[in-house]
């Protein structure tokens, strides 16, 4: 079964430094695209950025470029988004999702992670 | 860069045909997926590539596209199907990104 397993919840201050993961399991995860996408409280999905583990390729959206880093352990089989300096406007539940390869062009998001929940707080 | 928009909300009662739509310029050449989120869950793929179902999902969801609005069809809806839906393409004019719609919540009377 394919799998992507977040860390759990973090609370953090203004200012702070923080990197989450995601852990692929059931397929090779050096062969896929694996991608990050917001959602702040009560609104809709909004689409960060993208690494290829196999090579460590990365894509950010114009939105987050400079805000967030994209990284990949492929010999862990993990993925990870970090920041150096919280916001409170960071406060968002950040899922991980397997990109596949869409039929005519780009990519589509077959299996995701449960989500981890990031509070920035003073 | 490339706008999805989507209605806020759409409302049917049981057993009627829901239809949520997805408008963007020439969307038609672009792939359209779709993803139902339930409130506390993260996100399922519901359709890609326009009208594709992943293994698993009912027959009862379906989806077209063609010129400047894609639609997700889901017939004889049940109570289960109450959600947030969100359309997504992939925009490669320039940052090869992706892009989702804003969502419409479906409420099932």
């Amino acid at each position: 079964e394919v799998q992507l397993v977040q860390s759990g919840a973090e609370v953090k201050k203004p200012g702070e430094s923080l990197k989450i993961s995601c852990k692929g399991s059931g397929y090779s995860f050096t062969s896929y695209w694996i991608g990050w996408v917001r959602q702040m409280p009560g609104k809709g999905l909004e689409w960060m950025g993208i690494i290829y583990p196999g090579d460590s390729d990365t894509r950010y959206s114009p939105s987050f470029q400079g805000q967030v880093t994209i990284s990949a352990d492929k010999s862990i089989s993990t993925a990870y988004l970090q920041w150096s300096s919280l916001k409170a406007s960071d406060t968002a539940m950040y899922y991980c999702a397997r990109h596949l390869r869409s039929s005519t062009s780009g990519y589509y998001m077959d299996v995701w992670g449960k989500g981890t929940t990031v509070t920035v707080s003073s | 860069s490339y706008v999805l928009t989507q209605p806020p909300s759409v409302s049917v009662a049981p057993g009627q045909t829901a239809r949520i739509t997805c408008g963007g310029n020439n969307i038609g050449s672009k792939s359209v997926h779709w993803y139902q989120q339930k409130p506390g869950q993260a996100p399922v793929l519901v359709v890609y590539d326009d009208s594709d179902r992943p293994s698993g999902i009912p027959e009862r969801f379906s989806g077209s596209n063609s010129g400047n609005t894609a639609t997700l069809t889901i017939s004889r809806v049940e109570a289960g199907d109450e959600a947030d839906y969100y359309c997504q393409v992939w925009d490669s004019s320039s940052d090869h990104r992706g892009v989702f719609g804003g969502g419409t919540k479906l409420t099932v009377l």
